[in-house]
């Protein structure tokens, strides 16, 4: 079954707007990872969160985590036309994963002038 | 530092034809290797990843290989494609041993005519 996903699938915002993605998961994990991902290009780590962590920041990026609901938040501030991207949650798996993480779908985020 | 080759960038390809994805990383010794493939607008489907050199793990069944000839290099083959082979190949490392961050390379887009 899929491990994670985001939604929503597709969010469009204004500039300086914040944008909040979240990301749900079915089994326990230890560590939570956050991709971006330009159209076209491969994937750029952002940031991780292990399981025992509630939340991070990284400059404009924040990660919230919620190991009881299985749930995960990105939320990007003063979003910028650069920020449009495909955005991705990436688990591990804390038994049988090997050494693997499982992408969700994605959401396609578009920040507008 | 590390860097992440794979080629080429575009390949065209005829129905029944043979493939070979090359994917090589640098500076960094005994990766844990991935291939995934993205259909478009979707997300990434883990095909094969590998902890050594010969040591291969098949995900998803189909008409695709991967061998890992060499401790940093990754190849992604098949004998004959389908059209359902189409698709953005994505090859990927980590430290060896972590479920940490992937590094992506940038990424071979196959179209299958």
């Amino acid at each position: 079954s899929q491990q994670g996903e985001e939604d929503p699938q597709a969010l469009s915002i204004q500039e300086g707007e914040n944008a909040t993605m979240n990301c749900s998961y079915k089994t326990s994990i230890n560590n939570l990872q956050w991709y971006r991902q330009n159209s076209g290009r491969g994937l750029v780590h952002l940031i991780l969160i292990r399981s025992n962590e509630r939340e991070k920041h990284s400059g404009r990026l924040r990660v919230t985590l919620d190991t009881s609901k299985k749930s995960s938040s990105l939320l990007i501030t003063a979003s910028r036309a650069a920020d449009t991207a495909s955005y991705f949650c990436a688990t591990d798996a804390r038994s049988g994963g090997g050494n693997k993480l499982t992408f969700g779908t994605g959401t396609q985020l578009k920040v507008e002038l | 530092s590390q860097t992440i080759h794979q080629w080429p960038a575009t390949l065209v390809q005829p129905v029944g034809s043979p493939l070979s994805l090359e994917c090589t990383v640098e500076g960094t010794s005994n990766p844990n290797l991935y291939w995934y493939r993205q259909a478009a607008g979707r997300g990434l489907q883990l095909l094969f990843y590998s902890v050594g050199i010969g040591q291969i793990s098949s995900e998803v069944p189909q008409n695709l290989s991967a061998s890992r000839p060499q401790d940093r290099q990754f190849i992604l083959s098949s004998k004959k494609l389908l059209l359902s082979d189409s698709g953005f190949y994505l090859c990927a490392w980590s430290v060896g041993g972590s479920t940490d961050t992937q590094y992506f390379g940038p990424g071979t887009r196959l179209t299958v005519l």
